[in-house]
């Protein structure tokens, strides 16, 4: 069975602070995906980042950027220079790669992060 | 494209009521995925489809839910004799076969009073 741990339950940081969400996650499969989603007060589901469990490769996309370690099952997510709009719950998901029927997007969530930005 | 559309937005109901939600994914993906959500929790998967093809039910999904696709297009989720735990937000989510992302609905919340 997939699992999803987000420790951490409520941050609040200073605007421009950097901040970083952490996941660790639990699975069977040799290969799966993990994602961040954003969930603002509007409740839609935003969808972040995404990252393949055979690439370890760490990227930054703009204020974003993650920090993939497969020996430790985690995989944490840091905004650089926070702002006030992105205060919002921050869901950490796992899904298997999926076979014959193509990509999967079956999503495993932990529990959230609460993260707010004051000015 | 406007992404995934969910309606109604908002439900309130008695106990004892049957309840029926709507979700319009985005149109050229073919698998579609419902989700229940708890305050204070993360979505939990309760179905998914491909096409019109229900392929996999969680064991959240009582005997009180169904949920189709006739068309493979969009999608109703129906709660017959609604209960107070019934009471969340549902999700509904579409992918296409070839990346993983799932784009989310707004979703739907229900109040069973």
């Amino acid at each position: 069975a997939q699992k999803v741990t987000q420790a951490q339950t409520e941050i609040s940081v200073v605007e421009k602070e950097d901040v970083t969400l952490d996941c660790v996650y639990e699975t069977r499969d040799t290969t799966y995906y993990l994602f961040w989603y954003k969930q603002p007060p509007s409740g839609e589901l935003v969808f972040l980042i995404r990252r393949n469990s055979f690439d370890e490769q760490n990227e930054i996309s703009g204020r974003y950027s993650w920090n993939f370690q497969k020996s430790t099952s985690s995989f944490n997510f840091t905004i650089t220079a926070s702002q006030v709009v992105d205060s919002a719950v921050y869901f950490c998901a796992l899904s298997e790669v999926g076979g014959a029927l193509g990509a999967n997007s079956k999503l495993t969530f932990g529990k959230g992060i609460t993260l707010s930005v004051r000015p | 494209d406007t992404g995934v559309s969910q309606n109604p937005r908002h439900k309130i109901t008695k106990r004892g009521q049957n309840v029926t939600f709507r979700c319009d994914p985005i149109s050229e993906h073919n698998r579609l995925y419902w989700y229940r959500q708890t305050l204070g929790q993360g979505p939990e998967f309760l179905t998914y489809f491909q096409n019109e093809a229900q392929l996999e039910k969680s064991r959240l999904l009582s005997d009180r839910f169904s949920a189709e696709r006739p068309k493979g297009s969009f999608s109703t989720l129906e709660i017959q004799r609604t209960e107070q735990g019934d009471s969340a937000m549902y999700l509904c989510a579409s992918s296409s076969g070839s990346i993983p992302e799932a784009f989310f609905g707004q979703g739907t919340r229900l109040t069973v009073v």
